[in-house]
């Protein structure tokens, strides 16, 4: 696609439940991020792969959070046993280049926990 | 990491230039200073990247001093369609273990 897509763009869910989010990144794209984005704040690195492989997952939160990228293209970020604090916008962004290249963002995924 | 420090909100009105100014004291040597704006329901758009001196594109010039502890983002002729957030990111551009960090940025308000 042109540019960033991910889905689903909102998401309900009620706390305890698990939650994936996808994304898929600009065709070519090896650097993949995600963050998490409150209301307000700036938006919260969590993970960043090069390739398949998780090169920095320093931001995720807790061990309720994970992610993957099997074939180095589209990723999943995986939210167990949701609590209502996870509730934000979750940004993912690649990058044609590694670390510090120009980052393309889709436009996120709302996730509300009640 | 360097730290940077912009404003939290600014008004302007259609058709002024409006200046951003962002500090960065402890910029290293190798730290490039990226600039992103965002559009409410949006991910971060990136605006303009420099190191020194000044960069122009279409959309921002970025004027940044000999020291380099401060940049400017200028955008020429605002708009109504230019109110957003805009964030200041300091780090190495293209290597070494730089994870673009965001802070809080500068929510500009264009007013009619």
């Amino acid at each position: 696609g042109a540019g960033v897509s991910q889905t689903p763009s909102n998401k309900v869910t009620e706390k305890g439940k698990y939650v994936e989010l996808r994304c898929d990144p600009i065709s070519g794209h090896t650097a993949l991020y995600w963050y998490r984005q409150s209301l307000g704040q700036g938006p919260e690195f969590l993970i960043y792969f090069q390739g398949t492989g998780a090169a920095d997952d320093s931001g995720l939160p807790n061990d309720r959070f994970f992610a993957v990228r099997p074939e180095g293209s589209v990723s999943t970020l995986k939210i167990q046993r949701t609590e209502r604090g996870d509730s934000a916008v979750y940004l993912c962004a690649s990058s044609a280049q590694g670390l510090g290249g120009e980052l393309f963002f889709g436009e996120g995924s709302r996730l509300t926990v009640l | 990491l360097a730290k940077t420090t912009q404003p939290i909100s600014m008004d302007s009105y259609e058709g002024q230039e409006v200046n951003i100014t962002c500090s960065h004291n402890n910029i290293a040597t190798n730290d490039y200073i990226t600039w992103y704006q965002q559009f409410p329901s949006q991910g971060p758009r990136f605006i303009i990247q420099g190191y020194k001196t000044k960069v122009t594109n279409e959309v921002a010039s970025l004027f940044i001093p000999a020291d380099r502890k401060s940049s400017t983002l200028s955008l020429p002729r605002v708009s109504l369609s230019d109110t957003a957030v805009y964030y200041c990111l300091v780090g190495a551009g293209g290597g070494g273990s730089y994870i673009p960090t965001f802070g809080r940025g500068t929510s500009l308000i264009v007013h009619p």
